[in-house]
């Protein structure tokens, strides 16, 4: 079973306008950690924000937040401000208690237009 | 900021050779990892390494890969007799502590082509 689910495979948004990419995730461990990377055309992973499991609060770094449902097991990005260089594969993550390893999602194509 | 640099940033290699892809993580950092992303595909996790042995590895990590930290700053993986299929982009990771809320930075990747 996929652990991370993105189905947005590609999102469009003009700059200045806000997006919100989705990511839900599947875990039975009441203890993880959720990462949003950002992956430019030139390959690099880019860590943008994190959130915790017992967090009460929604993260925000900057002009990107995560909007945190945990009932619904929903971790979804919200990038405000959409400028030119947000153009890029933007990949959720998480990581449990117990193990090393994130698991990622299958990525999200953003696409901002002038 | 500092960051995690890794060598070389593209790597072409016969089919049978053998490939090493050199890491130097962030300094105060004690974890690391490496993960692999064939093209069009997820980043997968490969192995992580702490205190100079592997703490875990995925399925994918089998005899052809080792890892191994030779001094104080570099962390390097060896993938031996090379398939065409171990083509991808290569990430090497780390992190300051172990828990679920530590964030992984990653380097810019070796994209490793397998002729």
């Amino acid at each position: 079973a996929q652990k991370i689910t993105q189905t947005q495979p590609g999102m469009f948004v003009q700059e200045k306008e806000a997006v919100t990419l989705d990511c839900t995730y599947d875990t039975s461990d009441p203890s993880y950690g959720l990462f949003w990377y950002k992956q430019p055309s030139s390959g690099e992973m880019i860590f943008l924000i994190y959130q915790g499991s017992y967090d009460q609060q929604n993260a925000t770094e900057g002009r990107y937040s995560l909007n945190f449902q945990k009932a619904r097991k929903s971790a979804n990005l919200v990038i405000s401000a959409s400028q030119l260089g947000d153009s890029a594969m933007y990949f959720c993550a998480m990581r449990e208690v117990n193990t090393d390893k994130l698991i990622f999602g299958t990525g999200t194509r953003l696409q901002v237009f002038p | 900021e500092p960051e995690v640099t890794q060598t070389p940033s593209h790597q072409v290699t016969q089919m049978g050779q053998e490939v090493i892809l050199r890491c130097v993580p962030i300094s105060n950092h004690l974890y690391f990892y490496w993960y692999r992303q064939i093209l069009g595909q997820k980043v997968e996790f490969l192995v992580s390494f702490y205190n100079n042995e592997i703490s875990e590895k995925s399925e994918i990590f089998d005899d052809q890969f080792s890892v191994e930290r030779p001094d104080g700053s570099n962390f390097t993986l060896k993938i031996r007799s090379t398939k065409l299929e171990d083509s991808a982009m290569y990430f090497c990771a780390s992190s300051e502590g172990r828990g679920s809320n530590q964030p992984q930075h990653f380097g810019d990747g070796t994209r490793l082509s397998i002729l």
